[in-house]
């Protein structure tokens, strides 16, 4: 299957300040990617689906212009949280679809705002 | 609408025996329907798949799941549970003339007891 890899797996930050997560497709071309949140002791929740070389499509309630997604290749999709707030701490994870249906996942990355 | 239920947070069960992992689903079509695991602070990893054919799907690290159309349920199970086995499990379905993108349900936490 796809290897998916995401970076960095955990970064904490200042109320406020923004932060990247960067989300690879390391032996595939991957013209979506997704999106997911999960809250402690919850399920995934999809924020976004992102589509390279253009606008990501967001679910209902994501806010689009606190969490930029851009997905500039084919391997690359990025997801900034901005002006974070203690609220947004949470277990952010991508995935791409391999043609086949099942989706692989990054190892995730948690993010924690004081 | 979608959705997917796993009716049990928690389950406990011996080394050496059999385990069974609840899901049951709702699509409006015939559905995609997948299993995942998740260990602590990590992405998913996938499991096992239905799509078509035989009701009874083997999967990786021995579990299997089986297709129940008429009681609408995928319930994931392992003839023998090891120590290694306890995780998260998520099971997941996506409508096969529908979005893109995959349900899960809540979760449930395997603990298998030495």
């Amino acid at each position: 299957g796809a290897v998916v890899s995401q970076h960095p797996s955990w970064v904490i930050c200042k109320s406020g300040t923004s932060v990247k997560i960067e989300c690879r497709s390391l032996d595939f071309q991957a013209t979506t990617m997704f999106w997911y949140r999960q809250f402690p002791k919850q399920s995934l929740m999809l924020m976004a689906t992102s589509n390279e070389g253009s606008k990501a499509t967001y679910e209902q309630g994501v806010e689009k212009d606190k969490f930029l997604i851009n997905h500039a290749s084919l391997t690359l999709s990025t997801l900034t949280v901005t002006s974070a707030h203690p609220e947004d701490s949470s277990f952010y994870i991508c995935s791409v679809r391999e043609g086949t249906l099942e989706a692989f996942f990054g190892q995730g990355t948690r993010l924690t705002v004081v | 609408a979608q959705s997917v239920a796993q009716p049990e947070d928690q389950v406990n069960v011996a080394e050496g025996n059999p385990l069974t992992v609840k899901c049951t689903y709702s699509v409006s079509g015939n559905p995609y329907l997948f299993w995942y695991v998740q260990y602590p602070n990590r992405g998913l990893q996938f499991l096992l798949k239905y799509i078509t054919g035989d009701n009874l799907v083997k999967g990786s690290y021995g579990f299997e799941a089986e297709f129940n159309k008429s009681q609408t349920s995928f319930h994931l199970k392992k003839p023998s549970a090891l120590v290694s086995d306890s995780a998260l499990y998520f099971c997941a379905v996506r409508d096969r003339g529908g979005a893109n993108n995959l349900f899960f349900g809540t979760g449930t936490r395997l603990t298998v007891i030495p």
